[in-house]
């Protein structure tokens, strides 16, 4: 089975920009969530796609907004950015009603200039 | 509020030493529990994890870890630390009221000396 993937894995944007970042979920998985992670710092949940809705969020303002679509892959976009918006963005899915845990992508590389 | 904790930034052990990596969690139900591994620029690895049952889990590479609820702690065990092991090692609670999603602790950064 495929795991998660995330692309770009780096990216250079400079503040007031906008970015879409891409998760493609492991197979057989109907959720993705996105993290935040900043330097030093343990990932932050900011948001969760189920049957293409966001069905919950953290404490990241209205400028992160994604997308999930038919064959559960989703994006994650961030306008106006900020200097620190500078992370590692990691996508996560899992199925609906398991508790198994998720399974992380590489994550990509968001720095702003 | 839901919280992790892990109270060493940094530890360093010498190749063949053991290991053990402090996590303790503040969630008011059951805690479903994690352990993964992070190496330097890549995303995260799940190592273990803990729903019920027995509360010594194996994980993958030679790890451990134990949930002891008295104590709110789920400590993260190794006998004999290889230098492939050094890497950013983060403790997560998942909330499974309403959005299912994890609470991480700020992690623990393991250098393994040769």
């Amino acid at each position: 089975e495929t795991g998660v993937t995330q692309s770009p894995t780096h990216l250079i944007k400079t503040r007031g920009q906008q970015v879409t970042l891409r998760c493609s979920s492991q197979s057989g998985h109907n959720t993705v969530s996105w993290y935040q992670q900043a330097l030093g710092q343990g990932p932050q949940f900011i948001f969760q796609y189920y049957r293409e809705e966001e069905n919950g969020r953290g404490n990241f303002p209205p400028r992160f907004s994604g997308l999930q679509f038919p064959n559960y892959s989703s994006e994650l976009n961030v306008n106006a950015l900020e200097l620190d918006d500078s992370a590692l963005y990691l996508c996560a899915s899992s199925s609906e009603g398991s508790h198994s845990g998720y399974t992380f992508g590489s994550g990509t590389r968001l720095t702003i200039v | 509020a839901q919280s992790v904790t892990q109270p060493d930034i940094h530890i360093t052990v010498s190749e063949g030493a053991s290991l053990e990596l402090r996590c303790n969690y503040s969630y008011g139900a059951t805690p479903y529990l994690f352990w993964y591994v992070q190496s330097p620029g890549q995303g995260l690895q799940l190592l273990l994890k803990y729903f019920s049952g027995d509360t010594l889990v194996q994980g993958i590479k030679g790890f451990e870890a134990e949930f002891k609820r008295s104590q709110s702690s789920f400590n993260l065990r190794k006998p004999s630390v290889h230098w492939s092991d050094a890497a950013e090692y983060f403790c997560a609670v998942a909330i499974t009221s309403g959005t299912y999603k994890y609470i991480f602790g700020t992690g623990t950064r393991l250098k393994v000396l040769a």
